[in-house]
């Protein structure tokens, strides 16, 4: 298994640009999870979804969107990229017997300038 | 609203030394998860070890167990025998078992191991 797996690794953006994140997973998980990083500071919760076609906000939702149409792949898309979303950005997935170990994706990590 | 607070940014042990990392966290939730993850340089997030808040005992994983004071709202961690691969950043985590999809961090622990 290849576990969960993002690209790009790193990425600088233009203020005003837009990106998609990508993720995926091989371990049939339902449970996916977008995170960011700021320097120094702990994991925040972007979105998350609980299987195909179920997406909800998590803490920081805001800049962001997200979709799911199949159980491996979670992308998430930057629109109109701002300096404040400068971070390290991490998808996880987990099965859905709670609370279930979160396996997470090496991270990407976003420089928009 | 949902807080961990892990107040002690960096934190250094001789090797073979035992060290605690402390961590409290806020909520007016009954039962919850908690947990710690070590993220080595490499940036990866490795679950070391969770504790079921309804359970009294205290989570044990090899070298690493907690101390959970449900009262008090603490949970820290104790690495006993400390290795150099033990060096990373620590972060405790939070999450309500209503949801089951709300995962808070706190702000992390740099240790550092001395050899």
């Amino acid at each position: 298994n290849a576990g969960v797996t993002q690209t790009p690794k790193f990425r600088i953006l233009k203020i005003g640009q837009s990106m998609t994140l990508q993720c995926a997973q091989d371990m049939n998980h339902n449970y996916m999870y977008w995170y960011r990083q700021d320097p120094g500071m702990g994991l925040k919760l972007i979105y998350y979804s609980v299987g195909a076609g179920i997406t909800d906000k998590g803490e920081v939702p805001n800049g962001y969107n997200v979709s799911r149409s199949t159980t491996e792949d979670f992308p998430l898309r930057l629109e109109l990229a701002a300096p404040s979303q400068t971070s390290v950005y991490f998808c996880a997935s987990r099965t859905g017997t709670f609370p279930g170990e979160q396996y997470f994706g090496p991270g990407t990590r976003l420089t928009v300038t | 609203a949902q807080t961990v607070t892990q107040s002690q940014p960096e934190m250094s042990v001789q090797e073979a030394e035992t060290v605690t990392l402390s961590c409290t966290y806020d909520t007016s939730e009954s039962d919850y998860y908690l947990f710690w993850y070590k993220q080595p340089p490499s940036r990866q997030m490795i679950l070391v070890i969770r504790q079921e808040a309804y359970k009294q005992q205290n989570a044990t994983e090899n070298r690493f167990s907690v101390n959970f004071q449900k009262a008090a709202k603490s949970f820290s961690l104790k690495i006993s025998d400390s290795q150099l691969g033990d060096a990373a950043m620590y972060f405790c985590a939070y999450s309500p078992s209503n949801t089951g999809n709300q995962f808070y961090f706190g702000t992390g622990t740099s240790l550092t191991v001395i050899p």
